[in-house]
């Protein structure tokens, strides 16, 4: 299995919902990532967890939680989220040290 | 001035035509990554790189370590090649698994 698999696809959550990204890779990659991508704009840092242990947080508001409960998924959860949440989420891996990146086809989600 | 740069940032072409596309970066790296994203589509990665030159069917990846600068080529060009193409750099140490992205090249090509 070389891939990165995201879920959902597409989701659309209004403000006060409560729901959850999932991320999942059976590669044996160390370093997991999740990325905010904007529409004709690079993507953007999020987190980085390495050896299951939160690495980097690139000052994301707090209404983005991410978890990684096991050396294969990482989760984001999402909670009252503004319009401006409205984006491409992408989860990437890599064998830590070692590049080698391998992306997720992404979750469009939109906010209202 | 950002680390990385690509160019050109749009590119048309004919179908059949050679590609190339530049990116020049201003840090030390320990790879450089090739990558290729569709319209509303997650991303794929093409090659990665820390010396030489990569080939892959239709595309060809180089780096010039001491000029800090990569062009990655695409031959035969066909109009599935559409999709934004977008240099990421990796660094050392704790940082040699974050990518600094550049702003991608939009390419298009024409039937």
């Amino acid at each position: 299995d070389t891939e990165v698999t995201q879920t959902p696809k597409h989701l659309v959550m209004g403000m006060t919902n409560k729901k959850s990204l999932k991320c999942e890779q059976h590669m044996g990659h160390r370093a997991m990532y999740w990325y905010k991508q904007k529409a004709k704009k690079p993507p953007e840092l999020m987190f980085v967890y390495s050896y299951e242990k939160l690495s980097i947080n690139e000052s994301v508001p707090s209404r983005f939680s991410p978890e990684c409960p096991n050396s294969s998924l990482l989760n984001l959860h999402l909670h009252a989220l503004q319009p401006e949440d409205s984006a491409l989420y992408l989860c990437a891996s890599s064998p830590r040290g070692r590049g080698g990146y391998t992306f997720g086809s992404g979750t469009r989600l939109t906010v209202v | 001035k950002n680390e990385v740069e690509q160019s050109p940032q749009n590119l048309t072409a004919q179908e059949g035509e050679f590609i190339t596309i530049n990116c020049s970066y201003s840090v030390g790296i320990s790879a450089l990554h090739w990558l290729q994203q569709h319209p509303g589509g997650g991303i794929v990665s093409l090659f990665m790189l820390s010396s030489g030159k990569k080939k892959h069917g239709r595309l060809i990846a180089t780096i010039n370590i001491q000029e800090k600068h990569s062009s990655l080529h695409i031959t035969a060009s066909h109009p599935r090649d559409s999709a934004v193409y977008i240099c990421a750099v990796a660094g050392y140490g704790g940082s040699q698994g974050n990518l600094i992205f550049g702003k991608g090249t939009k390419l298009s090509v024409k039937p």
